[in-house]
């Protein structure tokens, strides 16, 4: 199975702030990539596919890019309701795998 | 409005069976694959598995293989995810997943989850 690794696992943040967060594959997975917000208590919601292919309705300021095993989702200027979880998904090959989740609070 | 609805949070006992549902609405059941995906207390997300409605292809992921079972009733648009004998180490959060690729790719929509307790 592919492994998906991200970074950092945890960081804090401000609203306003310009935020990164990493997605690693363990081998290449072309643009197969898709990723998604949880908010505790919540199911997640997909952002982006195709490694950076907004899902309809998803604010512009999300963005993803990279191919090949490393990605990024970037948030331009964080928003209070940006505050969350973020998990990447690989969907090269089965069985589809998720990293293990970026969380996001405030500073 | 395409929807996923899961059945109802569960208690159960180790050794216990059980199937959940997810019932889709407002698009043809038949047309999307549906997977399922686990999440432990305070962990992240896990695929186990996905179903094509249409046809009843299904994939699992090595980790949950054999250790449960996937299914569809396309009669009534609903998916199933059963145990036959369950473990404490089961209790989850059980989220359904609709996928619109034809790949069953990723997940556009998703149910609101069921609580599974396994405890003795």
């Amino acid at each position: 199975a592919i492994r998906m690794t991200q970074s950092p696992s945890s960081f804090s943040a401000s609203t306003g702030d310009r935020v990164t967060i990493t997605c690693r594959a363990s081998q290449g997975i072309s643009s197969y990539l898709a990723w998604y917000q949880q908010k505790p208590g919540k199911a997640p919601k997909l952002l982006i596919y195709a490694a950076s292919t907004l899902q309809s309705g998803v604010p512009s300021r999300f963005s993803g890019s990279g191919s090949g095993t490393d990605f990024t989702l970037t948030i331009s200027c964080l928003q209070s309701e940006d505050f969350a979880t973020y998990y990447c998904q690989q969907y090269y090959s089965y069985p589809r795998t998720f990293g293990p989740g970026t969380k996001v609070d405030i500073k | 409005e395409v929807q996923l609805v899961q059945s109802g949070a569960e208690v159960k006992k180790p050794g216990e069976s059980l199937k959940i549902s997810c019932k889709g609405s407002g698009y043809s059941f038949t047309s999307y694959w549906i997977g399922w995906v686990r999440q432990m207390p305070g962990k992240g997300l896990e695929w186990m598995g996905i179903i094509y409605p249409g046809d009843s292809d299904t994939r699992y992921s090595p980790s949950f293989q054999g250790q449960v079972t996937i299914s569809a009733d396309k009669s009534i648009s609903t998916a199933y995810l059963q145990w036959s004998s369950l473990k404490a180490s089961d209790t989850a959060m059980y989220y359904c997943a609709g996928s619109q690729s034809g790949i069953a790719a990723y997940f556009d929509y998703w149910g609101q989850g069921t609580l599974v307790t396994v405890s003795s």
